[in-house]
């Protein structure tokens, strides 16, 4: 069955500093990758998608970028936080039966 | 531009009282209407898709049902533990990618 790996699950950053979050899916091949951002209040917002090695498409311009460098690992990043990025950020992939979500990494900039 | 609005943002409810969450959506050549159950700190976790005007799916206490313009997510005498919010979503004119609404949250006091 597939599962997808989402962590750390809670993060307390500086401002200024860089951060990476990690997602890995198992169990399935070649999949659609999603980055999501949880605020409060408002709904999940798309911030990147990939549908395979390499290829990242940006929704939404922002101080993060994210990474593929293998089929099934996806990498959010910044090198430098700003307050506001904090935020419930959420790793999906997606098949011809609909998307599954990670559990989440809650990031708090301080 | 594609749109997702769901109602109300919040619904506090007796145990055993019925209700309904309504979500409307303004994209067109709908591929897919998602419903997802989201508990706090959690990731979302996925309940029901529909494709098709008409079409209802049932799950425990819930159900969900489907028009042209919006769906309905149908709570049947519910308990404390269906408390959580429910987000609705559908695949973005691209399909490249799921919008969500803002989402219901539920309350059940017993």
């Amino acid at each position: 069955s597939q599962t997808i790996h989402q962590w750390p699950a809670t993060l307390v950053q500086p401002v200024g500093s860089p951060l990476s979050l990690e997602c890995t899916v198992e169990g399935t091949s070649n999949p659609n990758l999603y980055w999501y951002r949880q605020a409060a209040g408002r709904g999940l917002q798309l911030l990147f998608y990939s549908v395979g090695i390499g290829q990242i498409s940006s929704e939404v311009p922002q101080n993060l970028s994210a990474s593929r460098p293998q089929d099934r690992q996806f990498i959010l990043s910044s090198k430098k936080l700003l307050l506001s990025d904090s935020g419930f950020y959420l790793c999906a992939w997606s098949d011809t039966y609909g998307y599954t979500f990670g559990s989440g990494t809650r990031l708090t900039v301080v | 531009e594609d749109q997702v609005t769901q109602s109300p943002e919040a619904l506090r409810l007796q145990e055993g009282e019925s209700s309904s969450l309504n979500c409307s959506y303004t994209v067109s050549g709908l591929r897919g209407l998602f419903w997802y159950r989201q508990d706090p700190g959690k990731g979302p976790e996925f309940l029901f898709t529909l494709y098709s005007a008409g079409e209802e799916k049932e799950k425990e206490r819930l159900k969900a049902t489907l028009t042209k313009k919006e769906s309905f997510l149908h709570i049947t005498a519910p308990k404390p533990e269906d408390s959580a919010t429910y987000l609705c979503a559908v695949p973005n004119q691209a399909g490249t990618a799921l919008i969500f609404g803002k989402g219901t949250t539920l309350s059940v006091s017993s």
